[in-house]
């Protein structure tokens, strides 16, 4: 079965760091791009992050340039996003998202369960 | 990278079709053939209906259907049903190598 299980989440103090992993499972992990992507409560969805699958090429959105950082380890199937100098506004649940078609441009077809993350003193 | 511009809310009667628009600029929905929408009900993660604008991954009822003239994408609807509302979210690739979203449409079944 494919899947994606996101994990790290928790509460954290402004200015905070927090490293969220995603474990895959069932499929070639290293042919695929992959994605962060966080919903804000009550909110819309965000794209945050993407790395190719070699992870050579990675992307951000301008909210999180400098403060955020994608990474994968292929031998591990494993997806990470470092947070550092996390603010309030980075409250939501983050969600991996593996594409349909294994270049990054959107078209999510596998999410993960979403992990949750607090800022807040 | 402001977001994709969609209805907050559209509504109709079962049975009816509907058709929720997603305007961007030439730098993402008019640039690229790389629109998708997503369904998202309450609590659950989202759901790919369409891909590269009109393309719908196995599994997903022929009643979901995509397009795209300009800078404006559309997902429409037919034959709806009560398992249809939910929210739903476009997206796009950018000329800046990112992604993004559009607000969101909150689809009510009267």
């Amino acid at each position: 079965e494919v899947q994606l299980v996101d994990s790290g989440g928790g509460l954290v103090q402004p200015g905070g760091s927090l490293r969220l992993s995603c474990a895959a499972s069932g499929f070639t992990f290293n042919s695929y791009a992959m994605s962060w992507v966080r919903q804000a409560p009550g909110k819309g969805l965000e794209w945050v992050s993407a790395v190719s699958g070699s992870g050579a090429g990675t992307y951000y959105a301008d909210s999180v340039k400098g403060r955020f950082t994608i990474s994968r380890d292929n031998s591990k199937d494993t997806l990470y996003l470092q947070m550092n100098s996390l603010r309030p506004e980075d409250t939501a649940v983050y969600y991996c998202a593996r594409p349909l078609i294994g270049v990054f441009r959107g078209a999510f077809e596998i999410w993960g369960q979403g992990t949750m993350v607090t800022v807040s003193s | 990278q402001s977001a994709l511009t969609q209805p907050a809310s559209v509504s109709g009667s079962p049975g009816q079709s509907i058709t929720i628009s997603c305007t961007g600029t030439s730098s993402d929905v008019g640039g690229y053939n790389y629109v998708s929408w997503s369904q998202q009900h309450p609590g659950k993660a989202p759901k790919l209906m369409i891909y590269d604008v009109s393309n719908r991954p196995s599994g997903v009822s022929n009643r979901f259907s995509g397009s795209k003239s300009g800078n404006t994408a559309s997902l429409t609807i037919s034959g709806l049903q009560a398992e249809d509302e939910a929210d739903y979210y476009c997206s796009s690739y950018t000329r800046s190598n990112t992604l993004v979203f559009g607000g969101g449409t909150k689809v009510t079944v009267l």
